[in-house]
């Protein structure tokens, strides 16, 4: 298995609503990261885990809250967001932060996520 | 803290050779990695440069000036599936995550 998936696909939730978005891989990388993407724009780091343990949180407000249950899964719970959080949210792991040469992170393919 | 600039759009034509440039300004430098991202898709890993030189992939090759702060992306024999975004990012330190470009839009005319 060489994929990262998220689920799910698409979200519209309202600015009271409780969701969580969810990213799994199983290549037994031991870094994963959560990055927000506005259209036409570059990803932006949000969070980054390293074996488990939130290592980098780039002053992410609040509302956004990660969560990484064991080293497969990567969880970012979304609580009274704002209309302007409306975005592609990508996940991506990497074997762990500190390869050597020639690697890349693997992306998933992403959650739309709308907040109206 | 880092400052990496690309051009915003590019247009080539199918079959032709196309070279998307970024320069980067930053305090440290471990690695410099190109990323294709399809429109509303995640961005794919094309390649890392973290020496000086050229470094190919089939129809893809990058290539790095550390001296310079200069990286471009060279696409030969452009195909219609080529449009994309094309993402310049840069790692400063050993073991730290790397950030984007601002990235570059390519569309290929037929």
């Amino acid at each position: 298995d060489t994929e990262v998936t998220q689920t799910p696909k698409h979200l519209v939730m309202g600015m009271t609503n409780k969701k969580s978005l969810k990213c799994e891989q199983h290549m037994g990388h031991r870094a994963m990261y959560w990055y927000k993407q506005k259209a036409k724009k570059p990803p932006e780091l949000m969070f980054v885990y390293s074996y488990e343990k939130l290592s980098i949180n780039e002053s992410v407000p609040s509302r956004f809250s990660p969560e990484c249950p064991n080293s497969s899964l990567l969880n970012l719970h979304l609580h009274a967001l704002q209309p302007e959080d409306s975005a592609l949210y990508l996940c991506a792991s990497s074997q762990d932060r500190w390869e050597g040469a020639n690697y890349g992170y693997t992306f998933g393919s992403g959650t739309r996520l709308t907040v109206v | 803290g880092q400052n990496i600039d690309q051009p915003t759009e590019m247009t080539a034509t199918e079959g032709a050779i196309v070279q998307i440039n970024c320069t980067y300004q930053t305090s440290g430098f471990n690695g410099l990695f190109w990323y294709q991202q399809h429109a509303g898709e995640a961005p794919t890993f094309l390649s890392y440069n973290v020496l000086d030189g050229l470094e190919e992939k089939g129809r893809f090759s990058s290539f790095l000036s550390r001296s310079k702060g200069y990286s471009y992306l060279l696409l030969k024999e452009l195909q219609m599936k080529d449009s994309a975004s094309y993402l310049c990012a840069v790692r400063e330190n050993y073991g730290q995550n790397f950030v984007f470009g601002p990235g570059t839009r390519l569309s290929v005319l037929p």
